[in-house]
């Protein structure tokens, strides 16, 4: 049972450059998350899908964009990256069913900007 | 605004002794709280919460303590092993939230335990 699956696992991009990241989890989980870890500052969330088809911004979305593809999964795109960018991104995903629900993350994408 | 703290970035204990990482919030609608362990290269797993209406949960070695008048919770590791040794994130939330989307993170405590 994979879990939260994230790909890929490293990547460098130069400044402007794009990419997607990509997360599918496989515990039939209705809402899935985007965080970024930085050093002091904790986990941030950038953006969630409470369900199939729906998107909202968390506290960190600008120069970020989602896709909920399916329940599965839910990938994130940088446009044109700045290395402001440069930060740990996390996936995660909850069974929206009962309260409080623990988050299941993914093992994290370590993205450097140049 | 860091509306979750962990004072302490990282901390030190001998195997066997009681590890105690703290945590402060100052969003007085907070009434759930978890922390989450991490280990190098892996994502954030889930290890206790605890509800408002309580003043302790107990799993096992893990046991938090609620003091909401001073919007400080604890974690207790005892007795800690070299297992334990991974950075400790305390997260909290408004049960009127159905959901994860309102939850705060801290910093992180990194707890090294000494063999």
């Amino acid at each position: 049972n994979a879990g939260v699956t994230q790909t890929p696992k490293f990547q460098v991009l130069k400044t402007g450059q794009s990419m997607t990241l990509q997360c599918a989890q496989d515990m039939n989980h209705n809402s899935m998350y985007w965080y970024r870890q930085d050093p002091g500052m904790g986990l941030r969330l950038i953006y969630y899908s409470a369900s199939e088809g729906t998107t909202d911004k968390g506290e960190v979305p600008n120069g970020y964009n989602v896709s909920r593809l399916n329940k599965r999964e839910f990938s994130l795109r940088l446009e044109s990256a700045a290395p402001s960018q440069t930060s740990v991104y996390f996936c995660a995903s909850e069974n929206k069913s009962s309260y409080n629900s623990p988050l299941h993350f993914g093992n994290g994408t370590r993205l450097t900007v140049t | 605004d860091q509306q979750v703290k962990q004072n302490s970035p990282s901390l030190s204990v001998q195997e066997g002794r009681i590890s105690i990482l703290n945590c402060d919030y100052t969003n007085s609608m907070f009434d759930y709280f978890l922390w989450y362990k991490k280990y190098p290269a892996e994502g954030p797993t889930f290890l206790i919460s605890i509800s408002s209406i309580k003043d302790k949960n107990e799993d096992g070695r893990f046991t938090v303590f609620l003091n909401k008048s001073a919007k400080h919770l604890s974690l207790h590791i005892v007795p800690s092993q070299p297992g334990d040794s991974a950075v400790y994130f305390c997260a909290a939330s408004s049960n009127f939230n159905f959901g994860n989307e309102k939850l705060t993170f801290g910093t992180g405590t990194r707890l090294t335990i000494i063999p």
